[in-house]
């Protein structure tokens, strides 16, 4: 079964820091990975999706990378801003459609002003 | 054109009783996901479709929860004799095509929350 891990759970950094996220999966058989957002109270806001044929993926400030054999991605925010915090979610699709994505616990960002 | 939309935003309800979410995906879409999302934790997946039938309900709880999609556009998640635990935000997504099909970035609703007192 595919399990997701986030690290780390919680975050809190100056505006203007470049930063990282990190997501593993347990199995690397994987059609396709994606980023999302979650602001309190709302619904998820699709980031970037990264193909298993792909290695990354970029939509301006952000940068989406993907191992596949060694079951890892990482979500790089440069120049971050206040409007940047909120929840950060990695889900993989696995399946076919089959199970749908498999979500991590996701990361808490706060940038401060 | 507009994304998904779910209704109603907010549902409470009493222990016991029947309710029905549903779930307006993009237009030309021919995959719907429904998840479960609990406080603090990311969404789990409860049922898959495409086209009108159901491909994966693997993730359906129990018995008491049925989802329908009966012309392949609107679905419905209906739960029978809720409890408290079934008290989450309920989310749907859809996409253009399937896994693997290079059209299979999943666009996600605001959300039902439910309230089961």
């Amino acid at each position: 079964k595919q399990e997701v891990t986030q690290i780390p759970a919680a975050l809190s950094v100056p505006e203007g820091e470049n930063l990282v996220l990190n997501c593993s999966f347990t199995d690397s058989a994987i059609y396709n990975l994606q980023w999302f957002r979650q602001d309190p109270g709302k619904g998820l806001t699709s980031l970037l999706l990264i193909q298993s044929s792909q290695r990354e993926q970029t939509s301006g400030r952000l940068n989406a990378s993907l191992d596949k054999s060694s079951g890892r991605s990482t979500l790089y925010i440069a120049a971050s801003q206040p409007g940047d915090s909120a929840t950060y979610l990695c889900a993989v699709d696995s399946g076919g459609g089959a199970d749908g994505l498999t979500f991590g616990k996701g990361t808490h960002l706060i940038i401060q002003p | 054109g507009a994304g998904v939309s779910q209704t109603p935003s907010n549902k409470v309800t009493e222990k016991g009783k029947y309710v029905e979410l549903r779930c307006d995906p993009i237009s030309g879409h021919t995959a719907l996901y429904w998840y479960r999302q609990s406080l603090g934790q990311g969404p789990e997946f409860l049922i898959y479709f495409q086209g009108t039938g159901a491909a994966d309900d693997s993730g359906l709880p129990n018995d008491r929860f049925f989802a329908v999609r009966p012309e392949g556009s609107v679905s419905t998640l209906k739960i029978q004799r809720t409890e408290r635990g079934d008290s989450a935000v309920y989310l749907c997504a859809s996409s253009k095509g399937t896994s693997g099909s290079g059209e299979d970035e999943q666009f996600f609703g605001p959300g039902t929350r439910l309230t089961v007192l």
